[in-house]
């Protein structure tokens, strides 16, 4: 059975930084693209950023790009996504993100919230 | 503003058959497939259709995609409540070189 659990999160103020990470099981990680996806408060899916198998390839929403990094440990079946400069509009539940053909299993995420 | 359109709301009555409709341009659902999510109330969003077309195995064939130019449509036959949810097509941007998602669509089962 695929799992994937999100931890990190937690309130932060602006211009802080956090570094989310997601553990996997149940399936060769290393075999797979993978993503970041979150979703504000009442609001619709956003992908955030995305990894290759071998992490040679990444790609981010432009909203994040400088400010957020993809990586993995394949020999830890892990992902992560450090966070910096964060801003008010990052508030989201962050979801681990397994592909297949695009995204296809989500994890149950890790809530961030920015606020002074 | 998404990249890819759907109507925020959607309605039918059990039994009907409802059709979500997802707009996109050349360089998205014109491209490349379309795959879509359901997003019960409170949890983690589920794919639905992937590939245009494809179901995955435990989805009931009630559901079904496709995909034509620039559009692709999620239609749902024999509706149920435990179909009430919300809906989100996917699909890969060559011009923005990430993944976009449908603004959603929220279905009411009257």
């Amino acid at each position: 059975e695929v799992q994937l659990v999100e931890s990190g999160g937690g309130l932060v103020q602006p211009g802080g930084s956090l570094r989310l990470s997601c553990t996997a099981s149940g399936f060769t990680f290393s075999n797979y693209w993978m993503s970041w996806v979150r979703q504000a408060p009442g609001k619709g899916l956003e992908w955030v950023a995305n990894i290759k198998q071998d992490g040679s390839e990444k790609f981010y929403v432009d909203s994040v790009k400088g400010r957020f990094t993809i990586s993995r440990d394949n020999a830890k079946n892990s992902l992560y996504l450090q966070m910096n400069s964060l801003r008010a509009e990052d508030t989201a539940l962050y979801s681990c993100v397994k592909h297949l053909s695009g995204p296809e299993y989500w994890g149950q995420g890790t809530l961030v919230a920015v606020s002074s | 503003q998404s990249v890819l359109t759907q109507p925020p709301s959607a309605s039918g009555t059990p039994g009907q058959r409802v059709t979500i409709s997802c707009s996109g341009s050349r360089s998205n659902i014109g491209t490349n497939i379309v795959n879509w999510y359901q997003q019960l109330p409170g949890t983690a969003p589920k794919l639905l259709i992937y590939t245009n077309d494809h179901r995955p195995s435990g989805v009931p064939d009630r559901f079904s995609g496709s995909k034509s130019g620039t559009s692709a449509s999620l239609a749902i036959s024999g509706l149920q409540s435990e179909d009430e949810a919300d809906y989100y097509c996917a699909t890969w941007d060559d011009s923005l070189n990430g993944w976009v998602f449908g603004g959603g669509t929220r279905l009411t089962v009257l």
